[in-house]
Order: C-alpha cells, then structure tokens, then sequence
C-alpha cells in the first residue's frame, strides 16, 4: 500500500515568489493535515480537513497561504509571495476519522527561499 | 500555558546501552499522548500512543513508554539500543481528545548511536 506522496522534495525560489505543494493521502483516508517543521522544531498544524471541508485552519497565515482540496482526495498546498521566513519543511499527513492519533506522514517538501 | 516539553534537545548512547528520553505536558487534564519517530529525510512514524488503562504501554521497534499522571509525564523507554535507532523523536499530544487529531508536538529529541 502507497504511503503519504508529496511532492516536491525539495524546492528552492527567490523571496516574493509563489510556490505550490501537492499532497496525495493515504487511499481511503478522509482527514488530512499539512503541518509546518521549522528546523530544530515539531511540527505544527496549518490545516487540517475533513473530505473537501476545512475544518481547522486557525493557524494558517491567510494573507498568503491558501490550501485545498478539491473532491476530498489530494491537497494543494500554496504560498504566494514567499518570504525568507518561510524556509521550512511542510509535511502532509493523513488519517481515518476516529483513528485517533495515528497520522500517517509523507516525507515532506523542503522548502528554501534565498 | 498549554505546552509540550521534550527537556534533551540531543542524547547520545551507546549501542546496546539503555534509552529514556522525557517528556513532559502541561494540560488541566490528562490528554491522548503519543510518541513519533522521525528518520532523516523520512516522515515521522507513530511509535507508540496512550489513552487510558495500563499506564506502560508497548509499542514497535522493541519501544515502550509509562505515564505517570503525578509527574505528567510520558517518558520513552528501550532496554537496548541499535545503531538503526539513531533518529529524531517526538513527543505529542491530543489535548481535545480524538477531536480531529489536531496534535500538539514538542521539539523533539534528537538520538545520536555511537558503537
């Protein structure tokens, strides 16, 4: 069975640049959650969905971060303009309604901006 | 303030030597907590979780950990170190219980092996 894909790996751009990442869960999985890793540091919810709703996006920065996901299946993750701050690693991560705290990550997308 | 304390930010034993790494939360009441493990360039694996019942509970890769209300605390235990444990480890919590797995993550620790 496939894991949690995300891609890009890795992605490199100029400040005041958008970028986007893709998400595909788990096939089967309903909930799914990008997470922000700034280095030395646990990850931390952006969002987290429901099928198609967003059902948490209380700590996504919404002056230039959007998500979504379309028919309840991959995720779109975008940042338009980057700043230098956010050179991070954005995690993807999927579960089952109910299945209480397993989540299933993908590897990440490494994000630089010079 | 509602937090998640993981006090080591770098450990370093010796293959075949014991492990305990802490964790530590502050919570008005007892949440779900959980234990992940985050290999380089890798995801981060779910170790091991604790709801309720049994305050030791056991988990993969030979992992284990024991809840200790009193302390509130969820230390990560191994009898025996392999050099294929060298990782970053995460201590997290669900504070909302199984509200929609919006976990709460601590720093991390992370494991050195030397042989």
């Amino acid at each position: 069975e496939a894991g949690v894909v995300q891609s890009p790996r890795y992605k490199i751009i100029e400040k005041k640049q958008p970028v986007a990442f893709w998400c595909n869960p788990i096939s089967g999985h309903n909930t799914l959650y990008w997470y922000l890793q700034n280095l030395g540091q646990g990850p931390e919810l952006l969002i987290r969905y429901e099928n198609e709703e967003a059902v948490d996006d209380s700590q996504l920065p919404k002056d230039r971060f959007s998500a979504e996901r379309l028919k309840g299946v991959d995720s779109t993750l975008k940042i338009q303009p980057a700043e230098l701050g956010d050179s991070a690693v954005y995690l993807c991560a999927s579960s089952f309604s109910g299945d209480t705290g397993e989540l299933f990550f993908g590897e990440g997308s490494r994000l630089t901006v010079l | 303030a509602q937090s998640v304390t993981q006090p080591d930010i770098h450990i370093t034993v010796s293959e075949g030597a014991s492990l305990e790494l802490r964790c530590n939360y502050s919570y008005g009441a007892t949440p779900y907590l959980f234990w992940y493990v985050q290999s380089p360039g890798q995801g981060l694996q779910l170790l091991l979780k604790y709801f309720s019942g049994d305050t030791l509970v056991q988990g993969i890769k030979g992992f284990e950990a024991e809840f200790k209300r009193s302390q509130s605390s969820f230390n990560l235990r191994k009898p025996s170190v392999h050099w294929s444990d060298a990782a970053e480890y995460f201590c997290a919590v669900d504070p909302i219980y199984n509200q929609g797995g919006k976990l709460i993550f601590g720093q991390g620790t992370e494991l050195s092996v030397k042989p």
